[in-house]
């Protein structure tokens, strides 16, 4: 089984905060790698998808790729009450090319 | 933008009887996928599909069996529903390899 760390959470910070969001991969051979926002009760929405090395810029969000360290991580600007949410780190199978691998998620709580 | 559709959003069944999930998605995308959710075992991959009448066992296939007649609608399919199988079942699809999964609403099944 391909494993896929996150810290569980909750992480919380302050309204207008930068939220840090890791997430760890043991595949080595994955390539493309992508962020979830999943509210309580909803399905999960993309939010970002990285495939190459350094960092990806989307608005309030970054997402950030090491391959050599295994590690990608997002970066949430000026954090709002509405970001609090589950966000899960997916990476795809290299064995299979369509499947992807998903973390548990990590619980971000955004504090007026 | 990608619209993946489940017939139902909550759904309750009885322990033996077989079950019918559906899905459909609107963007002629090769690839569909079944996942179930649970809390603390996050998500968990069931079957996929490649291709119309092609599919592929996931990490958890036990107990159910797929179909794929035509390439935008994927059935996933309870053969004889058990408790155990009581979770949110989420669709979703993509249009290559490596590329991002989008997901239907979900539908919670209830198995009494």
């Amino acid at each position: 089984q391909k494993e896929v760390e996150q810290n569980s959470g909750p992480l919380s910070v302050p309204e207008g905060a930068i939220a840090s969001l890791n997430c760890t991969y043991s595949d080595r051979g994955s390539q493309s790698f992508f962020w979830y926002r999943q509210y309580s009760g909803k399905s999960p929405e993309l939010i970002m998808f990285i495939y190459s090395n350094g960092d990806k810029e989307d608005g309030r969000f970054t997402a950030q790729l090491n391959k050599a360290s295994q590690y990608v991580s997002l970066l949430i600007r000026d954090s709002q009450p509405s970001d609090s949410a589950t966000y899960l780190c997916a990476v795809a199978d290299s064995n299979s090319g369509y499947a992807l691998n998903f973390g548990k998620g990590t619980s971000l709580l955004v504090t007026p | 933008d990608v619209k993946v559709t489940q017939s139902s959003r909550y759904l309750v069944k009885r322990t033996g009887e077989k079950v019918f999930l559906e899905c459909v998605q609107d963007m002629d995308h090769e690839n569909m996928f079944w996942y179930r959710q649970d809390p603390g075992l996050g998500l968990r991959l069931i079957y996929f599909s490649y291709d119309v009448k092609m599919k592929e066992k996931g990490d958890i296939p036990e107990g159910y069996s797929v179909s794929r007649e035509k390439k935008e609608r994927f059935s996933l399919i309870l053969e004889s529903a058990s408790t155990n199988q009581t979770s949110m079942y989420l669709c979703a699809s993509s249009w290559g390899t490596d590329q991002p999964q989008h997901f239907g609403d979900g539908t919670r099944l209830s198995i009494l």
